[in-house]
This record gives structure tokens, C-alpha cells and sequence, in this order.
């Protein structure tokens, strides 16, 4: 029972990289999105989709892009990693978008932009 | 605006005592409350919710409206309770899941 999987789990990168953060879903949930977690600030979201195909930006999504082709799939890009962008990232997917569902996380993504 | 608020950063207990983590929301509707935790090198997994109106890990959580509170209590705390909790709205019709900072719950033997 999978539930939500992201990869990697750590990864270091230098200023400049670009990297692509994975995360899939077999629970076949149409609502997944991705958080950044930093101390102080607690889980701010960065984009979120509500379905295949739709995408939508959250409260900081500036340096990130998204897809989501299939149902199951949500990877979240860095184009030009920034030293700003050290965090640790969660990917979650619900079944539904709002409303008294419950949201599944992955483990996480420790990143860090030397 | 929407906003989650909990005012704590760290609280720090001795087993058996009570427990009370903090949460005030901002939202014009009809909101919808959650808590969640993340224990130490796990994922954050749903701890309880409002609508719900259940006691999970013997923990409960009362929405008080004219507060703008969804104060998370727990009567005895165990060594086991100690974690990161983070209390989170869910906007209606907007497709978002809005979380406060986050407090850490240290639970001394």
C-alpha cells in the first residue's frame, strides 16, 4: 500500500541547477499538491492541481513549476535552484479538494541549494 | 484573509499533565478544521477533525466560533505525544489546505 511516494528523499544541489522533485500517487486521488516546509513558517503551499490537466498556483510558487499529465503523477520543477529554495518539500493528494477529506503526504524531499 | 494562527512555537510538558496546543483561524465562511502531526522521521498524517467531532490518541478538539478557536487538548500527556503539530483550514471552494507554523510538543518522562 503505497499511498503517496516522492523521490528523492535528499538531494544537494549548487546554485543554478535545475532539478525536478517526483511525486506519484496510487490511490487514484484527483487533488495533489505541493508544500515547502521551513521553521517559523510552517507548510506553505507552492501549487496544487485539481485533476489531470489543471494546475494552479499557491502562495509561493515563484521559482517552481508544475505538470500533471496523468492522475497519478505531480512533479514539481526547479528551473534555476536558489539558495532561498532549501526546504524540506511534501507532496500530498486527497480524494477530494476541500471539504472534511483527509490529505496524504509523502515522506518528503530534504533539499538543499548550495 | 485567510489565516491559521498558533502562537506557540514549543510546549513542553511532563507526562501526565494537560495539554492544551493553541489554533485561531481568520475565515469569513464556514470553516473547516483539521489537525495534523508529524512525528519524529515520519510523515504528517491526519491527527483529527472538526466535523468529526472524535477523540483519536485521546486528543479532542472543540471549535468555538465566537473564538475564531480550534484548540487541540489532550487531558494526560504521554511520552509518545511528543511531535510536530500543525492545526489547518480548508477553504471552501478555492481547492486549498491553509497550515499555521506549526508547534512542538516535547513530553518529558
Amino acid at each position: 500500500n503505497a499511498g503517496v511516494t516522492q523521490t528523492p528523499k535528499f538531494q544537494v544541489l549548487k546554485t543554478g541547477q535545475s532539478m525536478t522533485l517526483q511525486c506519484a500517487q496510487d490511490m487514484n486521488h484527483e487533488y495533489m499538491s505541493w508544500y515547502r516546509q521551513d521553521p517559523g513558517m510552517g507548510l506553505r503551499l507552492i501549487h496544487y492541481s485539481v485533476g489531470a490537466g489543471i494546475t494552479d498556483q499557491g502562495e509561493v510558487p515563484n521559482g517552481y513549476n508544475v505538470s500533471r499529465s496523468t492522475t497519478e503523477d505531480f512533479p514539481l520543477r526547479l528551473l534555476s535552484a536558489a539558495p532561498s529554495q532549501t526546504s524540506v518539500y511534501f507532496c500530498a493528494s486527497s480524494p477530494r479538494a476541500t471539504g472534511s477529506t483527509e490529505a496524504f503526504f509523502g515522506q518528503g524531499t530534504r533539499l538543499t541549494v548550495v | 484573509a485567510q489565516r491559521v494562527t498558533q502562537p506557540e512555537k514549543l510546549l513542553s510538558v511532563f507526562k501526565g499533565a494537560p495539554v492544551e496546543l493553541k489554533c485561531n483561524y481568520s475565515y469569513s465562511g464556514s470553516p473547516e478544521l483539521f489537525w495534523y502531526v508529524q512525528y519524529s522521521r515520519q510523515r504528517l498524517q491526519l491527527l483529527l477533525r472538526h466535523i468529526s467531532r472524535e477523540s483519536i490518541k485521546g486528543f479532542t478538539a472543540d471549535l468555538n466560533k465566537g473564538e475564531t478557536s480550534f484548540h487541540l487538548k489532550k487531558p494526560f500527556a504521554q511520552e509518545e505525544d511528543s511531535a510536530m503539530y500543525y492545526c489547518a483550514l480548508s477553504v471552501f471552494n478555492t481547492d486549498k489546505l491553509i497550515f499555521g507554523t506549526g508547534t512542538r510538543l516535547q513530553v518529558f518522562p
